[in-house]
C-alpha cells in the first residue's frame, strides 16, 4: 500500500534562506509524486508533480523537487524563501492502477522576517 | 476559467444533526472527489466519482455518510447523523478525464464543519 511521511510538521526559516521540506514515500510500484500547497482558508494548489522522465522537477513560485528512487524521497526545495511562501505543504503519492492520491500529514512553513 | 465551487464555507451543528455540502466542479471535468481533512492531517479521500458513477468509496463511512452526483456535474455530500469526530474541512476536487494516477486534481476552498 502507498504511504507518505513528511518529516517535520512545522518548519521555520528566515526570509531569503533555503527552504527544504522533506517527503519520503512507500510504494510497491513506480510512484507518481506531487507537492500541493494550501494557503489559509483555501483549497490545495498543485506546486509540481513527478510522473516519468527527468527526476528534477520544477514547479511554480520557484519551487523544485527531486525524485530519488534509492532514497524513496521527493524533497521540496526553494533557494530563497519569501514571506508569501508561508503556508501548509502536502506531499502526495499515487501509483499506476490506484487512481487515488494518498497525502502526507503536511508541513507548516513559517517565514521569519 | 472558474474554479471548483463549494458551499457553505462554514457550518456549525449539534451532534446527531444532519448536514449537506455542495460542490460544483470545473466545467467539463469528468471526475469529482470528496476529501475529509481533519485538523493536523492530510486530506483523506472519501469518495470518487467518474461522471455520475462511483469509482472508489472504500473510505466512506456508509452508515452515516452519503454522496451523489446527479447528471455528472454537481455533487452533494451528506452526513446523517453527525458525530463529534466529523469535525473537519471537507474538500471537493475535480480532474479533467478519468482520474488517472498522474492527473492534476483541482481543489475547492472547502467547507469547515464544526460538530458540537
Amino acid at each position: 500500500a502507498q504511504s507518505v511521511t513528511q518529516l517535520g510538521s512545522h518548519v521555520s526559516v528566515s526570509e531569503g534562506a533555503l527552504v527544504l521540506l522533506r517527503c519520503n514515500y512507500s510504494s510497491s510500484v513506480p510512484p507518481y509524486l506531487f507537492w500541493y500547497v494550501q494557503y489559509p482558508n483555501q483549497g490545495l494548489q498543485l506546486l509540481l508533480k513527478y510522473t516519468t522522465g527527468a527526476t528534477l522537477v520544477k514547479g511554480i513560485n520557484g519551487f523544485e523537487a527531486e525524485f530519488k528512487k534509492s532514497e524513496t524521497s521527493f524533497h521540496l526545495t526553494k533557494p530563497s524563501a519569501h514571506m508569501s511562501d508561508a503556508a501548509e505543504y502536502f506531499c502526495a503519492v499515487s501509483e499506476l492502477g490506484a487512481q487515488k492520491l494518498v497525502f502526507g500529514q503536511g508541513t507548516r512553513l513559517t517565514i521569519n522576517p | 476559467e472558474a474554479g471548483v465551487a463549494q458551499s457553505p464555507r462554514y457550518k456549525i451543528i449539534e451532534k446527531r444533526q444532519s448536514v449537506a455540502f455542495w460542490c460544483n466542479p470545473i466545467s467539463g471535468h469528468a471526475t469529482l472527489y470528496w476529501y475529509q481533512q481533519i485538523l493536523g492531517q492530510g486530506p483523506k479521500l472519501l469518495i470518487q466519482f467518474q461522471n455520475n458513477g462511483v469509482v472508489d468509496d472504500s473510505q466512506l463511512p456508509k452508515d452515516r455518510f452519503s454522496a451523489e452526483r446527479l447528471k455528472g456535474v454537481d455533487s452533494t455530500l451528506k452526513i446523517q447523523p453527525a458525530k463529534l469526530e466529523d469535525s473537519a474541512v471537507y474538500l471537493c476536487a475535480s480532474s479533467l478525464v478519468g482520474g488517472g494516477y498522474q492527473e492534476t486534481q483541482y481543489f475547492g476552498p472547502g467547507t469547515r464543519l464544526l460538530v458540537l
